[in-house]
C-alpha cells in the first residue's frame, strides 16, 4: 500500500518567494494534518483537515501560511511570502477516523 | 498548548542494553502512540496504546498507557544499532488533536 506521498522532498527558495507543499494522503483516510519540525520547537500541528474542511488552523503561525484540500486525494500548504524562519521540515500525516496518524517523508525547506 | 515532557532527552547505550523511556503529561490523555524517526525520514509508528494499564509489545518493543493516563512509557530490550533514531511519544485528548512530546535521541554504540 502506498504511504503518505509528500513533494518536493526538499525544496530551496528565496525569501519573498512563495513555496507551495504537497500532500498525498493515504487512500480513505478522512483526516489529514500538516505539521512543521525543527530543533528549537519540535513536532507543531500547523493545521488538520476532516473529510476536506479544515477544522483546527490555530496552529498556523500567520497570515503567510494557508493551506487547502480540495479533495480527499490531495492538500496543499503554502507560505506566501516565505522568510527564512520558514526554513523546517514539514510533515503531512493522514488518519482514519482520527486515530492513529502516519506521516509522509517531508518536505525539507531551506528559504535563504 | 499542551505539554507533553518526554525523558531523557538523549541516550546513549552499549549494543545488548535495555532502554527505558517516558513521558508525562499534564492533563489525562485517551491514546498513547510512540513514534520512532529515523534521519531523514518522517516519524515511523510503533506502538498504539488505547487503555489505560495497557501493556503492548512489538518486538522487542514494550509500552505501557499509565493507569493516571498522564504517562506512558517505552522499553526497548537487547538493542541493536538500527534501533539508533529519535523516539517521540504522541497524546490524544478528546479531539483529534494530537500532542507530540520532544523526543529522545537514541544511539546505540556497537
Amino acid at each position: 500500500d502506498a504511504g503518505v506521498i509528500q513533494s518536493p522532498r526538499h525544496e530551496v527558495t528565496e525569501m519573498g518567494q512563495e513555496v507551495t507543499l504537497r500532500c498525498k494522503p493515504i487512500s480513505g483516510h478522512d483526516y489529514l494534518f500538516w505539521y512543521r519540525q525543527t530543533m528549537m520547537r519540535g513536532l507543531e500541528l500547523l493545521i488538520y483537515f476532516n473529510n476536506n474542511v479544515p477544522i483546527d488552523d490555530s496552529g498556523m503561525p500567520e497570515d503567510r501560511f494557508s493551506a487547502k484540500m480540495p479533495n480527499a486525494s490531495f492538500s496543499t500548504l503554502k507560505i506566501q511570502p516565505s522568510e527564512p524562519r520558514d526554513s523546517a521540515v514539514y510533515f503531512c500525516a493522514s488518519s482514519s477516523a482520527g486515530w492513529t496518524q502516519y506521516f509522509g517523508p517531508g518536505t525539507r525547506l531551506l528559504v535563504l | 498548548g499542551q505539554q507533553l515532557n518526554q525523558s531523557p532527552q538523549s541516550m546513549f547505550i552499549q549494543e545488548g542494553e535495555d532502554v527505558s523511556m517516558n513521558c508525562t503529561s499534564s492533563s489525562i490523555f485517551n491514546t498513547w502512540l510512540w513514534y520512532k524517526q529515523d534521519p531523514g525520514e518522517g516519524p515511523v509508528l510503533l506502538i498504539a496504546l488505547y487503555k489505560a494499564g495497557e501493556l503492548t509489545s512489538n518486538g522487542r518493543l514494550t509500552a505501557q498507557f499509565g493507569i493516571t493516563r498522564k504517562d506512558s512509557f517505552l522499553n526497548i530490550s537487547a538493542s541493536i544499532p538500527s534501533d539508533v533514531g529519535i523516539y517521540f511519544c504522541a497524546g490524544q485528548e478528546s479531539s483529534n488533536q494530537f500532542y507530540f512530546g520532544t523526543g529522545t535521541s537514541l544511539t546505540v554504540i556497537p
